[in-house]
């Protein structure tokens, strides 16, 4: 149980176009999504929390209209990348908190990411 | 602020045994928890701890004691296939995950 499952697995977009990545929690109701971003040899940087139905809590320094996040359903949330550059090209992976797990322990359950290359 | 940290890089041999250390300093305390990430993979679940003390889980032990603040995750046996990043996160009181910057573990024939 607790699958996460993400759309594409990457992607290779030129620049000043638009992407969309999708997140989807397969088998339980994601009430929290989360979205991050990695640059290689680095650690995961949290971009934006999203709960269902409500507007995303992006961190200091992410620009909001840039990426645009919206969290629909108890299962998809979407992060659409606007007038990306190369700048943007990084790991991007999504993760969701619900169920069970945010009973016992809050454990976060990851998307498998998403690599965008953008030229 | 809230700090975590943990070594950048470590070497072990194959079969030998591995501590990895964690300290932090979060406003608040709700769990922590270790991932492993492979290069180019998303980091996956390894262990939860809430409570001071040792838990087991087959070749992989993670350990707590929130009054120093501090954890390890000891890796025994080691296999080649463990090489790879190990992240350190603790869950504030606000129910967020500070995350460490990891650490890169490589195994040595």
């Amino acid at each position: 149980g607790a699958v996460v499952s993400q759309h594409p697995s990457w992607v290779i977009c030129k620049s000043g176009t638009s992407v969309k990545i999708e997140c989807r929690s397969l088998d339980f109701q994601a009430t929290t999504m989360f979205w991050y971003r990695q640059f290689p040899k680095q650690s995961l940087m949290l971009m934006a929390t999203s709960n269902e139905g409500s507007k995303a809590t992006y961190e200091q320094g992410v620009e909001k209209d840039k990426f645009l996040i919206n969290h629909a359903s108890l299962t998809l949330s979407t992060l659409t990348v606007t007038s990306a550059h190369p700048e943007d090209s990084s790991f991007y992976i999504c993760s969701a908190r619900g169920g069970l797990a945010e009973i016992f322990s809050y454990e976060q359950y990851f998307g498998p990411g998403t690599r965008l290359t953008v030229t | 602020g809230q700090n975590i940290d943990q070594p950048t890089e470590m070497t072990a041999t194959e079969g030998a045994i591995v501590q990895i250390n964690c300290t932090y300093q979060t406003s608040g305390f709700n769990g922590l928890f270790w991932y492993q990430q492979h290069a180019g993979e998303a980091p996956t679940f390894l262990s939860y701890n809430v409570l001071d003390g040792l838990e087991e889980k087959g070749r992989f032990s993670s350990f707590l004691s929130r009054s120093k603040g501090y954890s390890y995750l000891l890796l025994k046996e080691l296999q080649m296939k463990d090489s790879a990043s190990y992240l350190c996160a603790v869950l504030d009181s606000n129910y967020q995950l500070i995350w460490g910057a990891g650490t890169k573990l490589i195994i040595k024939p």
